[in-house]
């Protein structure tokens, strides 16, 4: 199984709304990632984490919540999201975190989220 | 100042009109390059991994190559299907740096 699945595909959510994105692999791959992609953009690094620990937060707002459950699963929580927030959200994974020798990174297909 | 450039930002070939794609980077340390396909509004599909200077990989009718200084994805023969956005990321081993991009049309 090469793949990176997230759901859900499309959310459209309120400022007030608290809503949360799934990411899941089972490539046994030890680092895993959310991005952000606005349109005509390459991916913004949000978060990584690492054996299942928060390794790099790149100055997100708190509005943004990622969650590590275990080494398969990864959650972004939002909350009282600004309409300049809407993008497609990215989460991918690596077999080996950041200095290992083995860094492609394997995308899922995003969510297009929509902040009204 | 940018890690990573690509160019063109835009590129439109007859199909079977072969060009090239170039990704430049000036970090230190490079420990990785990759090449991404990304469609619009879906997640970049991982194409290659280039660590050393002369190193080439091939995948269909894309080759990608890797110097000191920057990498070149050479397309031969596309096909509208080759549509895409070709995405280019550099790893020093802290951290990834993605270029813009370059928008390939492929017209029939």
């Amino acid at each position: 199984d090469t793949e990176v699945t997230q759901t859900p595909k499309h959310l459209v959510m309120g400022m007030t709304n608290k809503k949360s994105l799934k990411c899941e692999q089972h490539m046994g791959h030890r680092a895993m990632y959310w991005y952000k992609q606005k349109a005509k953009k390459p991916p913004e690094l949000m978060f990584v984490y690492s054996y299942e620990k928060l390794s790099i937060n790149e100055s997100v707002p708190s509005r943004f919540s990622p969650e590590c459950p275990n080494s398969s699963l990864l959650n972004l929580h939002l909350h009282a999201l600004q309409p300049e927030d809407s993008a497609l959200y990215l989460c991918a994974s690596s077999q080996e975190p950041s200095g290992g020798a083995y860094n492609e990174q394997f995308f899922g297909p995003g969510t297009r989220l929509t902040v009204l | 100042e940018d890690q990573v450039t690509q160019s063109p930002e835009a590129l439109r070939l007859q199909e079977g009109e072969s060009s090239s794609l170039n990704c430049s980077y000036t970090v230190s340390g490079l420990r990785g390059l990759f090449w991404y396909r990304q469609d619009p509004g879906k997640g970049p599909e991982f194409l290659f991994t280039l660590y050393s200077a002369g190193e080439e990989k091939e995948k269909e009718r894309l080759k990608a190559t890797l110097t000191k200084k920057e990498s070149f994805l050479h397309i031969t023969a596309p096909k509208p299907e080759d549509s895409a956005t070709y995405l280019c990321a550099v790893y020093d081993g802290n951290q990834f740096y993605f270029g813009t991009g370059t928008s390939l049309t492929v017209i029939p």
